[in-house]
């Protein structure tokens, strides 16, 4: 089945830093990728997705980028804030599957 | 904002005992889902439903059971609860499979 990890359960960044969040996945018919951002004591919240006919998207502070060749999905956040402290997943559907899959999270602590 | 609603927010019970956790929206989405995450990992879905009379159990085996009567109503009930089932339930509704979920604050579940 569909398999999306990440490659580090923690990262801590400076305040003003950019940060780069990366995430694995193993089936390459997935189509469509989305991340999200969990802060504590609440549900997960949409940032921005992708679909697998595009390699990069932009959003605000955020873009994320696919490389489908290694099936590799990262999440950059530009000029990371105290408030962009959270668990971020990164999560995957194949067209057809009929759900959402998720990786094991990212942990970003920002540091003053 | 999501219209997304999830009570109890906590809840301790004893072993043995029935609950149900509640998940209402007000957003008229057919696709409603629930997960199970413990804190810091991954979100596994046990249930999901794409519309009313429509239920389907997800990837992570799970004791619950829940019903879809109206579309804006998606109950998780445990006959009897046990320390294992101890966790976060999150539940979640979209328009489309493909497409942004939109979650609850969760439902956090002890059982001692």
């Amino acid at each position: 089945g569909e398999n999306v990890g990440l490659h580090l359960p923690t990262l801590s960044v400076q305040e003003g830093d950019n940060s780069i969040i990366n995430c694995a996945y193993s089936n390459s018919a997935s189509d469509y990728f989305i991340w999200y951002k969990q802060e504590s004591g609440k549900g997960p919240q949409f940032i921005i997705d992708i679909r697998s006919n595009m390699d990069k998207r932009q959003g605000q502070r955020v873009t994320v980028l696919l490389n489908k060749t290694v099936k590799h999905l990262s999440l950059q956040i530009a000029a990371t804030q105290p408030g962009d402290s959270a668990v971020y997943f990164c999560a995957e559907t194949l067209q057809g599957a009929q759900k959402l899959v998720f990786g094991q999270g990212t942990r970003l602590t920002i540091n003053p | 904002e999501a219209d997304i609603y999830q009570t109890p927010r906590y809840l301790v019970i004893g072993t043995g005992k029935k609950i149900t956790l509640e998940c209402s929206q007000t957003m008229g989405h057919d696709k409603m889902y629930w997960y199970q995450q413990d804190p810091g990992m991954e979100l596994h879905l046990i249930h999901y439903s794409y519309g009313v009379n429509s239920t389907e159990k997800g990837d992570l085996s799970s004791e619950s059971t829940v019903s879809r009567i109206r579309t804006e109503h998606f109950p998780l009930t445990l006959e009897s609860a046990r320390p294992s089932h101890t966790s976060q339930y999150l539940c979640a509704s979209s328009v489309m499979v493909t497409g942004e979920l939109f979650f609850g604050e969760g439902s956090r579940l002890t059982v001692l």
